[in-house]
């Protein structure tokens, strides 16, 4: 078991590029989870699949930033047009079924916008 | 709507001492109950859940936590901590049997004094 697995680590960018980031979750886990955490704040929730479905999405998540799971493996999380507000740590999580919704996380992505 | 109250943004504590650190939850349905911890420049692991059951939760490096229900709680505690245990912790909740977002606090910094 490798563990979830986030590319890039870090990322500096400037304000008005795009970006984007990859998660690979535990192979066997079906759901995957987005977060956002801020200094100081706990982790906020984005978004979640259950295979390659996107089930749900915050209202934190606006038009600017999109998540996909094509094929119910891997993510991506992409943000365009950059602001300084979006500089964060981008966590993500996987779980399997039936688990009392234990999630692993992964280590995360540092995104500063400059 | 849930929502998680860490109730100390800091705890300094001497080294083998003991520790509680707080949290408080609100909702009007059942939910799960976690801690997770954050050691500096990584990721969440989860160091107990409570999903039922015993009010008694023992989890990973002697943490443990207790659910009361009276006064929707769940303080986790360490009889005798240890420098290794600098970390964030966040308490967190999510809907029971729904496997969905899970609702972080704020966070509370451990700490721990030589």
């Amino acid at each position: 078991d490798t563990g979830v697995s986030q590319d890039p680590r870090h990322k500096i960018t400037k304000r008005g590029q795009n970006v984007t980031f990859r998660c690979d979750p535990i192979s066997e886990h079906n759901r995957l989870y987005w977060y956002r955490q801020t200094l100081g704040q706990g982790p906020e929730f984005l978004t979640y699949f259950q295979n390659e479905a996107q089930l749900e999405k915050s209202r934190l998540l606006s038009d600017r930033f999109s998540a996909e799971r094509p094929k119910g493996s891997f993510s991506t999380l992409e943000i365009q047009r950059t602001e300084q507000g979006d500089s964060a740590m981008y966590l993500c999580a996987s779980s399997p079924v039936l688990t009392g919704n234990e999630q692993y996380f992964g280590p995360g992505t540092r995104l500063t916008v400059t | 709507a849930q929502s998680v109250t860490q109730l100390d943004s800091q705890v300094p504590v001497f080294e083998e001492a003991p520790v509680e650190l707080r949290c408080n939850y609100s909702s009007s349905v059942s939910v799960y109950l976690f801690w997770y911890v954050q050691y500096p420049n990584q990721g969440l692991q989860l160091l107990l859940k409570y999903l039922s059951g015993s009010t008694l939760v023992k989890g990973i490096n002697g943490f443990e936590a207790e659910f009361n229900k009276s006064q929707t709680s769940f303080h986790l505690r360490k009889p005798s901590v240890h420098i290794s245990d600098t970390a964030e912790y966040f308490c967190a909740v999510s809907l029971m049997n729904r496997d969905d977002k899970i609702i972080f606090g704020k966070g509370t910094r451990l700490h721990i004094l030589p």
